[in-house]
């Protein structure tokens, strides 16, 4: 069925790195990816977003790659801030079937001083 | 300000009583969800609905109900049906089913 899963479930990485999280989604109709963030307690936030007619977008800090022949998605945070602490889920879309967003489990980034 | 109401924040419900969660949004959307997300899990699709007075099903949408009476309101009851409803309740809408979703701040309901 459909799903979309995360490969690391907890990511530890020191401030001013860059952090890598990964995404594996399954159904191959999805043509438009998501990256949230939730901190504790509060509702998740829109990082980025890219549609499947592109492989690579941008943002400030924040880059999406999408691997649409391995079904694989990526978010990198670039020099990574105590700010950026918090769970990062990816979400997929599928015109065909629900037609509602399907979120992973998440990854829980640790931003250490 | 636009955004996504919900409310109230924290919510306790007693046995074989129903609880409604309230969602409002003043972003014009078309479209309105509510998610359930459990401790250390992702957002599980409760029901969604694209237009006024229609709604979908989601994958747990059994002791739920809702209804989209206005374009501005999506409100959720938790029935004595649902057996486990200590959750976080996350509402959110989009302009189109397509499109992203901007979420409220969540109510946290838990049973006393």
């Amino acid at each position: 069925g459909e799903s979309v899963g995360l490969h690391l479930p907890t990511l530890s990485v020191q401030e001013g790195d860059n952090s890598i999280i990964n995404c594996a989604y399954s159904n191959s109709a999805s043509d438009y990816f998501i990256w949230y963030k939730q901190e504790s307690g509060k509702g998740p936030q829109f990082i980025i977003d890219i549609r499947s007619n592109m492989d690579k977008r941008q943002g400030q800090r924040v880059t999406v790659l999408l691997n649409k022949t391995v079904k694989h998605l990526s978010l990198q945070i670039a020099a990574t801030q105590p700010g950026d602490s918090a769970v990062y889920f990816c979400a997929e879309y599928s015109d065909t079937g629900r037609r509602a967003l399907t979120f992973g489990s998440g990854t829980r980034l640790q931003v250490q001083p | 300000d636009g955004g996504i109401t919900q409310s109230p924040k924290y919510l306790f419900r007693k046995e074989g009583q129903n609880v409604t969660l309230s969602c409002e949004q003043n972003l014009n959307h078309d479209a309105m969800y509510w998610y359930r997300q459990d401790p250390g899990q992702g957002l599980r699709l409760i029901y969604y609905s694209q237009i006024v007075n229609d709604f979908q099903k989601g994958d747990i949408a059994e002791g739920y109900s809702v209804s989209r009476e206005k374009k501005e309101s999506f409100p959720l009851t938790v029935t004595s049906a649902q057996k486990n409803p200590t959750a976080f309740y996350l509402c959110a809408s989009s302009l189109e089913r397509n499109e992203k979703l901007f979420f409220g701040s969540g109510t946290q309901l838990s049973v006393l």
